[in-house]
Order: structure tokens, then sequence, then C-alpha cells
């Protein structure tokens, strides 16, 4: 079946520590999306790509980075934790840009920061 | 710029009992509308949305949604839960007329069904 993949689903850096998540999909859709979803609260976009035209939100943070290599697959760089950023991270992918065109979202990783 | 209230951060029914999820959006053009479901450790799956024509959509699962512009309300329906629907319900707006992907997301409505 296509597809959105998340790995890992849990993942545990240390308070400063850079780490990354990966995203990749099989739909071979043009638009790849992170949410950041803290508990209890609503998704949130951080940035999307596409194609490889990088589209950041005004408010998501500088310590937020994301890697388009290809089409498949896409990255959640966070250079430097902090305990804050502690949160479940949802990628999403569409065919193109627009509401007509419906999101896939992955299972999504829980990071944790120690 | 859009936003979504979901008033209700659980709501607990029984199997075979009735469901009504409710949801307020704020914007001032007609809005796109979503209803999207998380179940425990997967990600969001759409259940149905409104763009437009008739304010009653039908979605996946057996769920329903009546868009009510007098009322800002798009409110989710379900006559008869199963105990599968035990999740985590979403409902998103999306800025008509724009190109992007600008959804905002409510901050969700856990349900418990009882057996």
């Amino acid at each position: 079946d296509a597809m959105v993949i998340q790995n890992p689903r849990y993942q545990v850096t240390q308070f400063g520590k850079p780490v990354t998540l990966s995203c990749s999909q099989t739909l071979n859709h043009n638009v790849m999306y992170w949410y950041q979803q803290k508990s209890s609260q609503a998704p949130k976009l951080l940035f999307h790509y596409y194609d490889k035209d990088f589209n950041n939100e005004a408010d998501t943070p500088d310590n937020f980075q994301s890697r388009r290599p290809n089409t498949s697959f896409c990255f959640l760089d966070i250079r430097s934790p902090g305990l804050g950023d502690a949160a479940m991270y949802l990628c999403a992918t569409s065919r193109e840009r627009g509401y007509t065109y419906e999101q896939y979202f992955g299972p999504g990783t829980r990071l944790t920061v120690t | 710029a859009q936003s979504v209230t979901q008033p209700d951060i659980h709501i607990t029914v029984s199997e075979g009992a009735s469901l009504e999820l409710r949801c307020n959006y704020s914007y001032g053009a007609t809005p796109y509308l979503f209803w999207y479901v998380q179940s425990p450790g997967q990600g969001l799956q759409l259940l149905l949305k409104y763009f437009s024509g008739d304010t009653l959509v039908q979605g996946i699962k057996g769920f329903e949604a009546e868009f009510k512009r007098s009322q800002s309300s798009f409110n989710l329906r379900k006559p008869s839960v199963h105990w599968s629907d035990a999740a985590e319900y979403f409902c998103a707006v999306g800025a008509s007329g724009s190109n992007n992907n600008d959804m905002r997301f409510g901050a969700g409505t856990r349900l418990t069904v009882k057996p």
C-alpha cells in the first residue's frame, strides 16, 4: 500500500543534542509537510515543501530546519532541542497544494527531550 | 486569520449511542472545513470535508457533518457509535481562495466508547 512512513516512531534525545526525524512516502506526492503536535493540542504546521521549494511558517523557530533530498524523503532537523520541543511530529503529503488535495499523514514520531 | 474551536475536550458515549462532536470556526469568507480522526499510535485520517454545495456531507466510517453558516459550525455526527470509533477527532479549517495549505486545526476531542 502506498503510504507515509516515519522513522523512528519514538526518539529520545538530550537537551541541546541535534536530532533528525525522517519521513518517506510512496505516494509520489509533490508536497510534504511537517507538523508539531504537543500534548492535548492541535497539530501546528512548521513548514512544507512544494517539490524543492521550501516554505517556512512565520512563527517556526530557527531551531527547526528541513531537508528534502528527493521526492520521497523529507527530514526534520532540530539543531538544539529544548525541553519545550518534546512533542509528536507528524509528516504529511499531498499531491498538490490547495485544500482540494487531501493530506495523508504518517503515524508520527514522538520526541522526548531529557 | 481562520481559527477553530472544539468546545469538548473529552466525550464519553456508550456503544450504539449517537454521537455529535462540536466544531466552531472563525473565518470571514467561505471556509474549507475538515474532520480528521487520529487513532492511538496512528496518523491523522481524513473523515470528510466541506468546500461548497450541499451543507450535509457524508464521510467514511458512517460519519457525517453539517455546515451551518449562521452558527459558524461544522459538527460531526454518527448515529450509532462502535467501540472502534474511540479516538481523537480534529476539526480543521482552511482559507478559501488560497493556494497554500495554511490549515488550522482545533485542539481535538477525545472520544471514549463505553461497552
